[in-house]
């Protein structure tokens, strides 16, 4: 158990609609990453948060977008869906940026 | 810009046989370097990391050493065993990107008794 908790482990979800992901860092942690992972594109970097302020950004879509809040969790929003965002989304957190990330366990989201 | 390439798999080995994974890299600025495994149907748990040239690190009989002349991070494993089997990931972070992980494409190792 790598401390980091995703929620919901499984979505599944038609093309068009909007889906929140959660996820809870491990205690003390205060930087919060999401990655992408699909079978063309491999894990793909989305977006990183620090102590609830964007610091990095990566492959993301205008239709997604994340924050984090002043208890550190952070939910990643995916609107306007489509078949092609169906993936694994994975949330790491690392106590400060250049610290070991460790990796919940993914939800797994299914755009129908 | 910053990329990885590591070695296509599936790679098959039988039980106790020699295990190489080729990692190369390409960055601006002075990365951190990292193997990731990937056991079916979990997340990503860090095997091992390197932070400058000629550092080596190493875990569970897994070893890779930070080859800055030849951008490299070959991951190594004298004898594999079945509980090996998962996909390995070759990764760089640098500061000017957040430390944000930048991964290759994975390499599937499936080990046979």
């Amino acid at each position: 158990d790598s401390g980091v908790t995703q929620t919901p482990k499984h979505l599944i979800t038609a093309t068009g609609q909007r889906v929140t992901l959660r996820c809870s860092p491990r205690s003390g942690d205060l930087s919060v990453y999401w990655y992408q992972q699909s079978l063309d594109q491999g894990l793909q970097f989305l977006i990183q948060y620090y102590n609830g302020e964007e610091r990095a950004k990566g492959n993301i879509l205008e239709r997604f977008s994340a924050q984090q809040f002043p208890d550190l969790h952070s939910e990643l929003n995916l609107s306007s869906l489509e078949l092609g965002d169906s993936a694994l989304y994975f949330c790491a957190s690392s106590f400060t940026g250049d610290t070991e990330a460790f990796f919940g366990q993914g939800t797994r989201l299914t755009v129908v | 810009g910053n990329s990885v390439t590591q070695m296509e798999g599936p790679v098959t080995l039988s039980e106790e046989a020699f295990l190489t994974i080729n990692c190369t890299y390409t960055a601006t600025g002075y990365p951190s370097l990292f193997w990731y495994v990937q056991y079916p149907g979990e997340g990503l748990q860090l095997l091992l990391k390197a932070t400058k040239a000629d550092d080596k690190g190493s875990n569970k009989g897994f070893e890779a050493t930070y080859r800055k002349e030849t951008t490299s991070f070959h991951l190594e494993k004298g004898s594999v065993q079945v509980s090996d089997s998962a996909v390995y990931f070759c990764a760089l972070s640098v500061s000017n990107s957040g430390y944000a992980l930048n991964f290759g494409k994975g390499t599937s190792l499936l080990v046979t008794p």
